[in-house]
């Protein structure tokens, strides 16, 4: 089945530990995005990303890293200079539909550090 | 400056009746493309509808709706014949030329039996 996987589900790190989100997809689309939820809050994006070895900062980089070396992979690492990090992780990859894009989510990482 | 403007932070709706989210957006831009997401309590993302800027007719897709009005800019969703299962947080999203997404801080719906 095509779809986006997120691992694992819930993550539970110490502070002033980097810790890496794994995002996959197997739809075959160009872009994909990292977003951040906070309780009571919408999505923030983190980082995006439109083509294989190229990446773009979202409103909230500061304190994440990306990479995207595969079409079909996009990691995010969390890093210690990230001041709040506990918080739900959406990742999701885009499809062009001409005049803007459709987006399709993965389940989400739900990270604790304390 | 905000770009998704989501003013009902809870609805409730009666099973079987109908129930309008609202959603104004701010955007300079002629072209650009809204939507609208479900998320349970699970927590994933659900694409429910798609409006494109240069699309005349509302979208519609099953018993989800999109009230667009382009020059009030504005996008309600409108589900019909609630049913308990659409008890969920819905957000509001917008793309513009920047080809990145802006989300609303989401309604909260509570279909009663």
């Amino acid at each position: 089945d095509g779809g986006i996987t997120q691992s694992p589900k819930y993550l539970f790190r110490k502070e002033g530990q980097n810790v890496t989100l794994s995002c996959e997809q197997n739809l075959n689309h160009d872009a994909m995005y990292w977003y951040r939820q906070d309780p009571g809050q919408g999505l923030r994006l983190i980082y995006y990303s439109q083509i294989v070895n190229d990446f773009q900062k979202g409103d909230i980089a500061e304190g994440y890293s990306v990479s995207r070396e595969k079409k079909e992979s996009f990691p995010l690492t969390v890093t210690s200079a990230q001041k709040n990090p506990t918080a739900f992780y959406l990742c999701a990859s885009g499809v062009d539909r001409g005049l803007s894009y459709e987006q399709y989510f993965g389940p989400g990482t739900r990270l604790t550090v304390t | 400056a905000q770009k998704i403007t989501q003013t009902q932070p809870g609805m409730f709706v009666q099973e079987k009746e109908a129930v309008t989210l609202d959603c104004t957006y701010d955007t300079s831009d002629q072209s650009y493309g809204l939507f609208w997401y479900k998320q349970p309590s699970s927590g994933e993302m659900i694409f429910l509808i798609y409006q494109g800027s240069y699309d005349e007719q509302n979208a519609t897709e099953g018993r989800y709706s999109l009230n667009f009005q382009k020059a009030r800019k504005s996008a309600n969703l409108v589900i019909s014949a609630s049913q308990l299962g659409d008890s969920a947080m819905y957000f509001c999203a917008m793309t513009d030329t920047g080809n990145q997404f802006y989300f609303g801080t989401g309604t909260s719906l509570t279909v009663i039996p």
